[in-house]
């Protein structure tokens, strides 16, 4: 099985600061790499799919980046309503995969 | 736009099945563009993919749950549906529906708003 692990697993970031949240595999992925992000009582919603393409809709301060086994979602400038939890997700084996999580709160 | 609908029993007594299901609307379970599938996240944690089913019945589980694990289609519904055989308070979880498309990277672009489900005698 392919283990996505999650750094850090929270953070606190004040509105305006560059966010960063890496995600490593335990083995090359190619790009098969989505982020998720969640808030409280909602179901996830998708940022960002292939490690960089930003899904419709998302604002362009979420960026994704990397290949292989380590990858990076950005948030250039954090919004008020960017706090909540992310996920990074593999799709490339045949077991689909979630790291841990990411709580990014206010601070 | 497709929508997701989960529905279901809220309260399963342990070692019962606990049976899902999902109501497609806006699009068809029939279409090949998708993976029809099931996650659960279980209170203060992270997610967890359950499976899929596709082409109207080929199927794809998570390993570990394998062995309990049965997602169907009914065509004829418009829903597909999950049954988790030999329940503990280990299952108890918010269980939801999405789609994962089947060309990019298999993102899933669409969920339900998520059912939540007590395991308890």
């Amino acid at each position: 099985d392919i283990q996505m692990t999650q750094s850090p697993s929270s953070l606190s970031a004040s509105v305006g600061d560059r966010v960063t949240i890496t995600c490593r595999a335990s083995q090359s992925i190619s790009n098969y790499l989505n982020w998720y992000q969640q808030k409280p009582g909602e179901a996830p919603q998708v940022l960002i799919y292939a490690a960089s393409s930003l899904q419709s809709g998302v604002p362009s301060r979420f960026s994704g980046s990397g290949s292989a086994t380590d990858f990076t979602l950005t948030i250039s400038s954090l919004q008020p309503e960017d706090f909540a939890t992310y996920y990074c997700q593999e799709t490339y084996s045949i077991s689909w995969t979630f790291g841990q999580g990411t709580k990014v709160e206010i601070k | 736009q497709v929508q997701l609908q989960e529905s279901g029993p809220g309260l399963v007594k342990p070692s019962e099945t606990l049976s899902l299901t999902c109501t497609v609307s806006g699009g068809s379970v029939s279409s090949s563009i998708y993976f029809w599938s099931w996650l659960r996240q279980p209170p203060g944690k992270g997610l967890e993919w359950i499976g899929y089913v596709y082409d109207s019945g080929s199927t794809n589980y998570n390993p570990s749950l394998k062995s309990r694990v049965s997602i169907s289609v009914d065509t004829s519904k418009n829903q597909f549906s999950l049954k988790l055989s030999s329940v503990t308070a280990a299952d108890a979880a918010v269980f939801y529906c999405a789609t994962a498309l089947r060309s990019a990277s298999h993102y899933m672009d669409v969920w339900g708003k998520g059912t939540t489900v007590t395991v308890s005698s």
